[in-house]
């Protein structure tokens, strides 16, 4: 089966230590994003790879960092600059960018940091 | 700018009722995407519908409808005789055309379905 997928659905770490959550994706897409949604809000832009070794900051990369040296794999670190860390991470993938598509998600991954 | 407006944060229904989503976009730009996704508890949101800015054609599928209106810029969702099962957070997104990469989601229409 065809899918996207985010490990662990279950984060829990200390302030001050940085952690990373993987995303894997076997559509063989070549776009890949992170989002954060925080409780009753929409989805706001990470980061985003369009290709290989190539990735954009969104609207809120400010304390992550991320990398993209596969296709399939676009993992992204939460650093302990990020001021408020806790939320819910969603990882997406697309065929492309020029062919406005849709975006497909992963189940997600809920960080908590205390 | 480009927003995105869902002003019913909440809404319930009771199970078989019709139930409409609201959701209305501001864009500068004459080419843009629309979309809608569920997103049910598990957390994952799931694709339900794209729509481009020169297509105003109505879209129906199955017990889901879409009205796109673009002289109100509103591009609204009914689902027809709710079920349990439609009990979900639903997004409203917009993807202008000269705007990079970035969806513009709304904030998200709960949506509680009682049996």
């Amino acid at each position: 089966d065809g899918g996207i997928t985010q490990s662990p659905k279950y984060l829990f770490r200390k302030e001050g230590q940085n952690v990373t959550l993987s995303c894997e994706q076997n559509l063989n897409h070549d776009a890949m994003y992170w989002y954060r949604q925080d409780p009753g809000q929409g989805l706001r832009l990470i980061y985003y790879s369009q290709i290989v070794n190539d990735f954009q900051k969104g609207d809120i990369a400010e304390g992550y960092s991320v990398s993209r040296e596969k296709k399939e794999s676009f993992p992204l670190t939460v650093t302990s600059a990020q001021k408020n860390p806790t939320a819910f991470y969603l990882c997406a993938s697309s065929i492309g960018d020029k062919f406005f598509r849709e975006q497909y998600f992963g189940p997600g991954t809920r960080l908590t940091v205390t | 700018a480009q927003k995105v407006t869902q002003a019913q944060t909440e809404i319930s229904v009771v199970e078989k009722e019709d139930v409409t989503l609201d959701c209305v976009y501001e864009t500068r730009d004459t080419t843009y995407y629309l979309f809608w996704y569920k997103q049910p508890p598990s957390g994952e949101l799931v694709f339900l519908i794209r729509r481009n800015s020169f297509d105003e054609q109505n879209e129906i599928s199955g017990r889901y409808s879409w009205n796109f209106q673009k002289s109100t810029s509103s591009f609204n969702f009914t689902i027809t005789a709710s079920q349990v099962v439609d009990s979900a957070v639903y997004f409203c997104a917009l993807r202008p055309d000269n705007y990079g990469q970035n969806f513009v989601f709304g904030p998200g229409t709960r949506l509680s379905v009682l049996p």
